[in-house]
């Protein structure tokens, strides 16, 4: 199976600040990479498909970049709604796989 | 409106078995691959399970591989996961997810989950 590594594991940040996290893939999976906001009781929500493709009806503070094996997630200006958990996704191969998660919680 | 809905979660023990479903709503359910991922306590995303819309493609994780069977009925707008010889390890809140209609391998719609715990 493809290992996704996500960087940091978890971060802490102020209304206004711009985030950046990293997804890395033990192999190359193209941009075949999805990202996702999870919050504690909710469903998961899409953000970013094929690494850079926004969601339709996600905010464009959010955006996606990189290709091959390393891949990262910004939030342009932090808002309240976007303290959560995200998790970067391979879809290269049959077998998707899940990063551990990154956790961003608020300073 | 456009919503999928799991239920069947339930307390179970060691080496028991049960069987989860998930109902589609608001899309065309039979033109959709579905899948199921779960979240351990305190854990991250797994994805465990993955059926083609016209059911004839399966697949899964390797720490399910022989216990679980992934199914559907595409005239009740129906996803199962019927799960056996089940583990402490297997406790977890399950969601069904759909399959982005054109490129696939990503989950645009998710279920709020349903909790299997697994205890003696």
């Amino acid at each position: 199976d493809i290992q996704m590594t996500q960087s940091p594991s978890s971060l802490s940040a102020s209304v206004g600040d711009r985030v950046t996290i990293t997804c890395r893939a033990s192999q190359t999976i193209n941009s075949w990479l999805a990202w996702y906001q999870k919050k504690p009781a909710e469903a998961p929500k899409l953000l970013i498909y094929k690494a850079s493709d926004l969601e339709t009806g996600v905010p464009s503070r959010f955006s996606g970049s990189g290709s091959g094996t390393e891949f990262t997630l910004t939030i342009s200006s932090l808002q309240p709604d976007d303290f959560a958990t995200y998790y970067c996704q391979q879809y290269k191969t049959y077998s998707k796989t899940f990063g551990q998660g990154t956790k961003v919680e608020i300073k | 409106e456009v919503q999928l809905v799991e239920s069947g979660g339930d307390l179970v023990q060691p080496g028991g078995s049960l069987r989860l479903s998930c109902t589609g709503s608001g899309f065309t359910f039979n033109t959709y691959s579905m899948n199921w991922v779960r979240q351990a306590p305190g854990k991250g995303l797994e994805w465990i399970s993955y059926v083609s819309s016209d059911t004839y493609i399966k697949y899964y994780s390797d720490s399910v591989k022989g216990r679980y069977t992934i199914s559907r009925d595409n005239a009740k707008n129906l996803l199962y996961l019927q799960m056996k010889s089940l583990r402490v390890e297997d406790t977890a809140v399950y969601y069904c997810a759909r399959d982005h209609a054109e490129d696939g391998g990503f989950f645009d719609l998710w279920g709020q989950g349903t909790l299997v715990t697994v205890s003696s």
